[in-house]
């Protein structure tokens, strides 16, 4: 199966950070990755599908990219709101696997 | 706006089956845009990928599951359900429900979680 290694597993920033996680696969997915935040004791959401395509009414200050296999999330400015653990996933083949997750908190 | 709800039983014995199902409103299983997904998550622990279902009755699974589940439609009555035979300790979990776009793979419609505990 392909692996999907999140990175980092956690990470504390300051209000107006850039905020990046790293998603490497350990073979070519070509874009078939999709980001997930999930807030404490509530349910994912969809944020970014197609490496880079931002879902419908996600801010934009969420945004992703993808360099052979590395994919990564980018937060231009980290909001309060945005305090979460946030997935990859990726869904070329089956099994569609989830990273191991990045917990985001605020400095 | 689409919703799912999931329902069954809180508690399930081991080496017992775990059903449980997914309730769709506002939309329709028998849509040719969307594929119907079960995902889990452990206690305190990551996002599990289980497997989807397309409206004909194709199915996909994580086969490190794939002996033990069953994940059916039922287009009739707008649901479709999940199986997962001889649980133990470890499928102890909230069960979701997610909808998942047919040209995307992006799960965009989840149900809220359906707490399942496997304990005698």
């Amino acid at each position: 199966d392909i692996q999907m290694t999140q990175s980092p597993s956690s990470l504390s920033a300051s209000v107006g950070d850039r905020v990046t996680i790293a998603c490497r696969a350990s073979q070519g997915i070509l874009n078939y990755v999709a980001w997930y935040q999930q807030k404490p004791g509530k349910v994912p959401k969809l944020l970014i599908y197609a490496a880079s395509t931002l879902q419908s009414g996600v801010p934009s200050r969420f945004s992703g990219s993808r360099s052979g296999t590395e994919f990564t999330l980018t937060i231009s400015s980290l909001q309060p709101e945005d305090v979460a653990t946030y997935y990859c996933q990726k869904y070329n083949t089956a099994p569609h696997t989830f990273g191991q997750g990045t917990k985001v908190e605020i400095k | 706006q689409v919703q799912l709800q999931e329902s069954g039983p809180g508690l399930v014995k081991p080496s017992e089956t775990l059903s449980l199902t997914c309730s769709v409103s506002g939309g329709s299983v028998s849509s040719n845009a969307y594929y119907w997904s079960w995902i889990r998550q452990p206690p305190g622990k990551g996002l599990e990928w289980i497997g989807y279902i397309y409206y004909t009755g194709s199915t996909n699974y994580n086969p490190s599951l794939k002996s033990r589940v069953t994940i059916s439609v039922d287009t009739s009555n707008h649901q479709f359900s999940l199986r997962l035979s001889y649980v133990t300790a470890a499928d102890t979990a909230v069960y979701y429900c997610a909808r998942m776009a047919y040209q995307s793979y992006g799960m965009d419609v989840w149900g809220q979680g359906s707490t399942v505990t496997v304990s005698s």
